[in-house]
């Protein structure tokens, strides 16, 4: 079965600190990633995905992703944060077999203080 | 450019009173379509998808139904709704489907049941 976790609830950092929202999968067949972000009351927003190739991915706004296939990972990273990042983070993974189906992860919010 | 549009935004609904969602892609044609839902502001729950004219996926037993009568329309229904259909609704579309297309979302649509 296809499962995203991302095991905190909540992510607090300084502005200007760099920042990570975790995210494990389970995915049957090659990994399909993805990270969006949902400002309130909105739809999620794309930030970036991985299909194959580096490791290391570049997306919107200066975040980037590291997808780590031994540890099952693709945690969501900025160098430095800023108070308009604060929002919900979703990590999503495409069904191996089933390219139809997306699951997504239950979401962390990120606060970003002044 | 494709654009996503989903109506109405805000819903007020009696328990036991139908339910008409709507959505409509345009920009595109023979999307995949999808219906999720996000319950108190975190995890998203996918609910129905299609990939044409007609033909729907249940992913969840629900007291709701899809339909797509054309290509680029999804609408999601109930009968009678109940408490528990409260929530934050989101369509969603993606191209033909290879591992690297994303799902771009509406802006959603928040209905609550009294």
């Amino acid at each position: 079965a296809q499962s995203v976790a991302q095991p905190e609830d909540q992510v607090n950092v300084a502005e200007g600190n760099p920042l990570t929202v975790k995210c494990t999968y389970s995915v049957s067949g090659n990994p399909y990633l993805f990270w969006y972000v949902q400002y309130p009351n909105r739809g999620l927003q794309f930030l970036l995905k991985y299909i194959t190739g580096d490791n290391l991915v570049k997306g919107s706004y200066g975040f980037e992703a590291e997808f780590n296939k031994s540890q099952t990972s693709f945690h969501l990273k900025k160098p430095s944060a800023l108070v308009s990042d604060s929002a919900l983070y979703f990590c999503a993974v495409r069904d191996g077999y089933n390219f139809n189906k997306f699951y997504f992860g239950s979401g962390t919010k990120l606060n970003v203080k002044p | 450019s494709q654009t996503i549009h989903q109506w109405p935004a805000t819903l007020v609904q009696p328990v036991g009173s139908p339910l008409s969602l709507e959505c409509t892609v345009e920009g595109t044609s023979n999307p995949n379509l999808y219906w999720y839902r996000q319950a108190a502001g975190r995890g998203l729950q996918l609910l129905f998808y299609s990939v044409g004219i007609g033909q729907i996926s249940s992913e969840v037993p629900q007291n709701l139904s899809a339909s797509r009568p054309q290509d680029r329309q999804f609408i999601l229904s109930s009968k009678k709704l109940l408490l528990s259909d409260s929530g934050f609704y989101l369509c969603a579309w993606t191209g033909t489907p290879t591992g690297a297309n994303v799902l771009t979302f509406g802006a959603g649509s928040r209905l609550t049941v009294l």
